[in-house]
Protein backbone atom coordinates (compact mmCIF):
# COMPACT_ATOMS: atom_id res chain seq x y z
CA UNK A 1 0.00 0.00 0.00
CA UNK A 2 0.97 3.55 -0.20
CA UNK A 3 1.94 5.40 2.83
CA UNK A 4 0.64 8.89 2.56
CA UNK A 5 1.60 11.33 5.88
CA UNK A 6 0.66 15.19 5.98
CA UNK A 7 2.72 17.02 8.29
CA UNK A 8 -0.65 18.81 10.44
CA UNK A 9 -3.16 17.11 11.60
CA UNK A 10 -4.65 20.31 13.55
CA UNK A 11 -3.94 23.93 12.43
CA UNK A 12 -5.86 27.13 13.85
CA UNK A 13 -4.84 30.09 11.81
CA UNK A 14 -6.14 33.42 11.78
CA UNK A 15 -8.17 35.24 8.75
CA UNK A 16 -5.28 36.98 6.10
CA UNK A 17 -2.46 34.20 7.45
CA UNK A 18 -0.75 32.19 4.61
CA UNK A 19 -1.14 28.65 5.57
CA UNK A 20 1.13 25.98 3.97
CA UNK A 21 -0.08 22.59 4.17
CA UNK A 22 2.36 19.43 3.48
CA UNK A 23 1.98 15.73 2.04
CA UNK A 24 4.46 13.30 1.53
CA UNK A 25 4.28 10.20 -0.23
CA UNK A 26 6.55 7.23 -0.24
CA UNK A 27 5.93 5.20 -3.71
CA UNK A 28 7.55 7.42 -5.76
CA UNK A 29 4.34 7.98 -8.04
CA UNK A 30 3.92 10.93 -10.14
CA UNK A 31 0.16 12.20 -9.08
CA UNK A 32 -1.02 13.53 -6.28
CA UNK A 33 -3.82 15.20 -5.18
CA UNK A 34 -5.26 17.31 -2.39
CA UNK A 35 -9.15 16.97 -1.40
CA UNK A 36 -11.00 19.63 1.18
CA UNK A 37 -14.17 17.56 3.03
CA UNK A 38 -17.17 19.28 4.13
CA UNK A 39 -20.15 18.18 6.53
CA UNK A 40 -22.70 16.49 4.05
CA UNK A 41 -20.81 17.70 0.89
CA UNK A 42 -18.32 14.71 0.80
CA UNK A 43 -15.28 15.13 -0.69
CA UNK A 44 -13.98 17.71 -3.43
CA UNK A 45 -10.55 17.81 -5.65
CA UNK A 46 -8.93 21.56 -5.31
CA UNK A 47 -5.37 20.60 -7.35
CA UNK A 48 -3.83 17.98 -8.27
CA UNK A 49 -0.08 17.03 -10.00
CA UNK A 50 0.80 14.63 -12.56
CA UNK A 51 4.78 15.30 -12.15
CA UNK A 52 7.61 17.63 -10.25
CA UNK A 53 5.96 21.28 -11.28
CA UNK A 54 3.25 20.23 -13.01
CA UNK A 55 -0.12 20.95 -11.80
CA UNK A 56 -3.75 21.10 -12.56
CA UNK A 57 -7.12 22.59 -11.26
CA UNK A 58 -9.25 20.68 -9.50
CA UNK A 59 -13.34 21.45 -9.02
CA UNK A 60 -12.45 24.19 -6.39
CA UNK A 61 -8.97 25.74 -6.95
CA UNK A 62 -10.08 29.21 -6.08
CA UNK A 63 -8.21 30.47 -3.05
CA UNK A 64 -5.34 27.58 -3.28
CA UNK A 65 -2.61 27.22 -5.04
CA UNK A 66 0.17 24.35 -4.90
CA UNK A 67 3.40 23.20 -5.37
CA UNK A 68 5.61 19.99 -6.40
CA UNK A 69 9.35 20.72 -6.23
CA UNK A 70 10.21 17.23 -5.30
CA UNK A 71 8.73 13.97 -6.15
CA UNK A 72 7.48 12.87 -3.31
CA UNK A 73 6.06 15.95 -1.80
CA UNK A 74 2.87 17.97 -2.59
CA UNK A 75 2.01 20.85 -0.70
CA UNK A 76 -1.42 23.27 -0.47
CA UNK A 77 -1.24 26.94 -0.32
CA UNK A 78 -3.83 29.26 1.67
CA UNK A 79 -1.89 32.84 0.02
CA UNK A 80 -4.62 34.57 2.77
CA UNK A 81 -6.69 32.30 4.76
CA UNK A 82 -10.46 33.05 4.94
CA UNK A 83 -13.16 31.77 7.38
CA UNK A 84 -14.37 29.98 4.89
CA UNK A 85 -11.34 27.58 3.83
CA UNK A 86 -12.18 26.36 7.66
CA UNK A 87 -12.04 22.62 6.68
CA UNK A 88 -10.42 18.95 6.60
CA UNK A 89 -7.89 18.70 3.90
CA UNK A 90 -7.10 15.21 2.46
CA UNK A 91 -4.40 14.54 0.66
CA UNK A 92 -3.88 11.34 -1.35
CA UNK A 93 -1.97 9.29 -3.68
CA UNK A 94 -3.14 6.33 -6.13
CA UNK A 95 -1.50 2.81 -6.02
CA UNK A 96 0.30 2.50 -9.48
CA UNK A 97 -1.13 0.69 -12.20
CA UNK A 98 -4.44 0.64 -10.36
CA UNK A 99 -5.16 3.85 -9.30
CA UNK A 100 -6.39 2.75 -6.13
CA UNK A 101 -6.17 5.87 -3.98
CA UNK A 102 -4.80 5.91 -0.66
CA UNK A 103 -5.39 8.84 1.56
CA UNK A 104 -3.15 10.64 4.36
CA UNK A 105 -4.53 11.10 7.99
CA UNK A 106 -6.05 14.47 7.15
CA UNK A 107 -5.22 18.32 8.53
CA UNK A 108 -8.20 19.54 10.16
CA UNK A 109 -7.48 23.47 10.05
CA UNK A 110 -9.68 25.97 11.33
CA UNK A 111 -9.18 29.95 10.35
CA UNK A 112 -10.54 32.74 12.71
CA UNK B 1 -17.53 15.03 -13.94
CA UNK B 2 -19.21 11.79 -12.91
CA UNK B 3 -22.23 12.71 -10.33
CA UNK B 4 -22.50 10.02 -7.95
CA UNK B 5 -25.01 9.46 -5.59
CA UNK B 6 -25.62 7.69 -2.16
CA UNK B 7 -28.29 6.44 -0.47
CA UNK B 8 -29.48 5.90 2.42
CA UNK B 9 -27.65 9.51 3.91
CA UNK B 10 -27.79 8.33 7.33
CA UNK B 11 -28.74 4.71 8.90
CA UNK B 12 -29.15 4.12 12.62
CA UNK B 13 -28.61 0.63 13.24
CA UNK B 14 -28.98 -2.03 16.23
CA UNK B 15 -25.84 -3.69 16.65
CA UNK B 16 -26.19 -7.25 14.83
CA UNK B 17 -27.86 -5.79 12.04
CA UNK B 18 -27.45 -6.19 8.31
CA UNK B 19 -27.99 -3.24 5.48
CA UNK B 20 -26.53 -2.23 2.42
CA UNK B 21 -25.28 0.72 1.14
CA UNK B 22 -25.59 1.70 -2.42
CA UNK B 23 -24.22 4.26 -4.81
CA UNK B 24 -25.27 5.38 -8.18
CA UNK B 25 -23.36 6.86 -11.01
CA UNK B 26 -24.14 8.54 -13.98
CA UNK B 27 -20.76 7.56 -16.60
CA UNK B 28 -18.63 4.77 -17.69
CA UNK B 29 -15.65 4.19 -14.65
CA UNK B 30 -12.74 2.43 -14.24
CA UNK B 31 -12.33 2.48 -11.03
CA UNK B 32 -14.71 2.50 -7.92
CA UNK B 33 -13.59 2.75 -4.41
CA UNK B 34 -15.73 2.09 -1.11
CA UNK B 35 -14.45 3.76 2.08
CA UNK B 36 -15.18 3.99 6.02
CA UNK B 37 -13.81 7.49 7.45
CA UNK B 38 -13.71 6.54 10.99
CA UNK B 39 -14.09 9.21 14.07
CA UNK B 40 -10.27 11.16 13.85
CA UNK B 41 -11.36 11.55 10.22
CA UNK B 42 -8.57 9.19 8.37
CA UNK B 43 -10.17 7.44 4.96
CA UNK B 44 -9.72 4.00 5.23
CA UNK B 45 -9.92 1.74 2.13
CA UNK B 46 -12.72 -0.99 2.15
CA UNK B 47 -12.41 -2.10 -1.39
CA UNK B 48 -11.24 -1.03 -4.96
CA UNK B 49 -14.10 -2.95 -6.91
CA UNK B 50 -14.20 -0.98 -10.55
CA UNK B 51 -16.44 -4.61 -11.10
CA UNK B 52 -17.34 -8.00 -10.09
CA UNK B 53 -17.66 -8.82 -6.29
CA UNK B 54 -15.61 -9.06 -3.16
CA UNK B 55 -15.79 -9.93 0.43
CA UNK B 56 -13.61 -8.94 3.19
CA UNK B 57 -14.71 -10.60 7.06
CA UNK B 58 -18.48 -9.14 7.48
CA UNK B 59 -18.09 -6.72 4.72
CA UNK B 60 -18.92 -7.08 1.12
CA UNK B 61 -19.27 -5.40 -1.57
CA UNK B 62 -20.89 -5.73 -5.10
CA UNK B 63 -20.30 -3.49 -8.58
CA UNK B 64 -22.64 -3.82 -11.08
CA UNK B 65 -20.80 -1.59 -14.01
CA UNK B 66 -23.38 -1.96 -17.06
CA UNK B 67 -25.84 -0.51 -14.79
CA UNK B 68 -24.00 1.66 -13.09
CA UNK B 69 -24.21 0.80 -9.43
CA UNK B 70 -22.83 -0.22 -6.31
CA UNK B 71 -24.05 -2.26 -2.88
CA UNK B 72 -21.79 -2.51 -0.08
CA UNK B 73 -23.02 -4.82 2.47
CA UNK B 74 -22.26 -5.09 6.45
CA UNK B 75 -23.37 -7.69 7.73
CA UNK B 76 -23.73 -8.07 12.06
CA UNK B 77 -22.89 -4.75 12.40
CA UNK B 78 -20.96 -3.45 15.65
CA UNK B 79 -20.46 -0.40 16.78
CA UNK B 80 -17.22 0.36 15.38
CA UNK B 81 -18.67 0.25 11.94
CA UNK B 82 -20.23 3.65 13.05
CA UNK B 83 -18.50 6.51 10.43
CA UNK B 84 -19.01 7.68 7.26
CA UNK B 85 -18.86 5.57 4.54
CA UNK B 86 -18.12 7.27 1.08
CA UNK B 87 -18.30 5.86 -2.65
CA UNK B 88 -15.96 7.02 -4.90
CA UNK B 89 -15.58 6.52 -8.61
CA UNK B 90 -13.05 7.10 -11.74
CA UNK B 91 -13.80 7.82 -15.16
CA UNK B 92 -12.24 6.47 -18.36
CA UNK B 93 -9.61 8.05 -18.97
CA UNK B 94 -9.35 10.25 -15.90
CA UNK B 95 -5.69 11.13 -14.47
CA UNK B 96 -4.76 7.68 -12.72
CA UNK B 97 -5.97 7.89 -9.01
CA UNK B 98 -8.75 11.14 -9.71
CA UNK B 99 -12.02 9.91 -7.86
CA UNK B 100 -15.27 11.80 -7.57
CA UNK B 101 -17.08 11.20 -4.48
CA UNK B 102 -20.78 10.78 -3.20
CA UNK B 103 -21.80 12.58 -0.18
CA UNK B 104 -21.46 9.94 1.70
CA UNK B 105 -23.78 7.60 4.10
CA UNK B 106 -23.40 8.51 7.53
CA UNK B 107 -23.88 5.06 9.96
CA UNK B 108 -24.63 5.17 13.48
CA UNK B 109 -24.44 1.36 15.07
CA UNK B 110 -26.03 1.47 18.72
CA UNK B 111 -25.19 -1.27 21.04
Amino acid sequence: DVKVTQSSRYLVKRTGEKVFLECVQDMDHENMFWYRQDPGLGLRLIYFSYDVKMKEKGDIPEGYSVSREKKERFSLILESASTNQTSMYLCASPSPGSGELFFGEGSRLTVL
Amino acid sequence: GIQVEQSPPDLILQEGANSTLRCNFSDSVNNLQWFHQNPWGQLINLFYIPSGTKQNGRLSATTVATERYSLLYISSSQTTDSGVYFCAVGGRGSTLGRLYFGRGTQLTVWP
